[in-house]
């Protein structure tokens, strides 16, 4: 079965430092990938979406970046952080239109 | 730009109550609809999705939500809830002309009384 997997949990960071945050998914090849920022009251916010390595699309312009240096490696980047990048980001995969997506734990940033 | 529109943000309900919970759309040629739901400390799990055909949807837990073409809505309703159907409640949308994007709403918390 696929299992995706997000790491840190929590992490606390001091502004204008750097930032990494990694997904992977199991069990799957060619998956499409997505970062998503959940904000109280503002539901899912879709930052990057990405339907093969290298391919990246950038929903809202921001501090972030993203990668995919793998098939089902997708990472979420700064290098400079901002107290606004505080939030709960999320990675969610999808295999083939329609879309439904799965979506992993989770990660809570805190930028102090 | 293509938006999801949840109109409650707040819900709070009695157990047995019935419930709806709204979600709006906007016009963009063919959609695929769906209702996540986040339970407290878990993660986001799919509700129920409509795709084509009957625009009545059953889901898991006795959910089920209709698709009113006309209204470009998809609301999402269960005739008696329970006080473990407390969680957050996502409507979302994918846009068959916008490729692999899926946008979601801004969410509901129900909240259930015992």
């Amino acid at each position: 079965s696929q299992t995706i997997h997000q790491w840190p949990a929590t992490l606390v960071q001091p502004v204008g430092s750097p930032l990494s945050l990694e997904c992977t998914v199991e069990g799957t090849s060619n998956p499409n990938l997505y970062w998503y920022r959940q904000a109280a009251g503002r539901g899912l916010q879709l930052l990057f979406y990405s339907v093969g390595i290298g391919q990246i699309s950038s929903e809202v312009p921001q501090n972030l970046s993203a990668s995919r240096p793998q098939d089902r490696q997708f990472i979420l980047s700064s290098k400079k952080l901002l107290l606004s990048d505080s939030g709960f980001y999320l990675c969610a995969w999808s295999k083939e239109l329609p879309i439904e997506a799965f979506f992993g734990q989770g990660t809570r940033l805190t930028v102090v | 730009a293509q938006s999801v529109s949840q109109h409650n943000h707040h819900v709070i309900l009695s157990e047995a109550a019935s419930l709806e919970l709204g979600c709006n759309y906007s016009y963009g040629g063919t959609v695929n609809l769906f209702w996540y739901v986040q339970y407290p400390g878990q993660h986001l799990q799919l509700l129920l999705k409509y795709f084509s055909g009957d625009p009545l949807v059953k889901g898991i837990k006795g959910f089920e939500a209709e698709f009113i073409k006309s209204k470009f809505s998809f609301n999402l309703r269960k005739p008696s809830v329970q006080w473990s159907d407390t969680a957050e409640y996502f409507c979302a949308v994918n846009w068959e002309n916008g490729g692999f994007k899926t946008i979601f709403g801004a969410g509901t918390r129900l909240f259930v009384k015992a």
